[in-house]
């Protein structure tokens, strides 16, 4: 069945370094993407979104980029900080749906 | 603005009891989503509500049901409560504009253990 999921379950990095979070998914219809963070004790917390028409979004530290050949989504995150720490979710929308799917979500941890 | 407000924040049921969790959207916000969080299933979609309509539902059994109010607030109902569906509970609210598209805003949700 149509799945979103992600590469890696764990991801450590220095502080400072830049980080990349992976996410496949597999729904072609998808044509809206999300990346949520989520902290300890808390609810997912909107990063950046991209939409299928584009395949490179930048925020604030954070570039999404968006491959729909291979249906790739990557977060990356500049000079990490431990206040980036947070397990991260990819989720995808189909147009027209209002059921959006998250991934299992990959676990950043950031060494001082 | 405030954010989404989900209440209670720790919720202790035992086996065959009924719950009622309570989300108050933000301000604006016609839709509401719920979701359960597991650590083995992650993030699964239960439903969601526009216009005190459910609009789109998840795969989960009839035990699980919700409800929107006239002013958007949301109540999600659990009845005989099993060990299984010890979890997070979030709910998130957005505008609800047709065709989607747009970021959910989620609550810090409602810690639900089955005993």
């Amino acid at each position: 069945g149509e799945s979103v999921g992600l590469h890696l379950p764990t991801l450590s990095v220095q502080e400072g370094d830049n980080s990349i979070i992976n996410c496949a998914y597999s729904n072609s219809a998808s044509d809206y993407f999300i990346w949520y963070k989520q902290e300890s004790g808390k609810g997912p917390q909107f990063i950046i979104d991209i939409r299928s028409n584009m395949d490179k979004r930048q925020g604030q530290r954070v570039t999404v980029l968006l491959n729909k050949t291979v249906k790739h989504l990557s977060l990356q995150i500049a000079a990490t900080q431990p206040g980036d720490s947070a397990v991260y979710f990819c989720a995808e929308l189909p147009y027209n749906n209002n059921d959006m799917r998250f991934g299992a979500g990959t676990r950043l941890t950031v060494k001082p | 603005k405030a954010g989404v407000t989900q209440t209670p924040r720790y919720l202790i049921k035992t086996r065959g009891q009924q719950v009622t969790l309570s989300c108050s959207p933000i301000s604006g916000h016609r839709s509401v989503s719920w979701y359960q969080q597991t650590p083995g299933q992650g993030l699964q979609f239960l439903f969601e509500y526009f216009s005190e309509t459910q609009r789109n539902k998840g795969n989960f059994p009839g035990r699980f049901s919700g409800r929107q109010f006239s002013n958007s607030r949301s109540e999600m109902n659990v009845s005989t409560l099993e060990l299984g569906d010890s979890a997070l509970y979030l709910c998130a609210s957005s505008q609800g504009q047709a065709g989607g598209h747009e970021k959910l805003f989620f609550g810090s949700g409602t810690q639900l253990s089955v005993l």
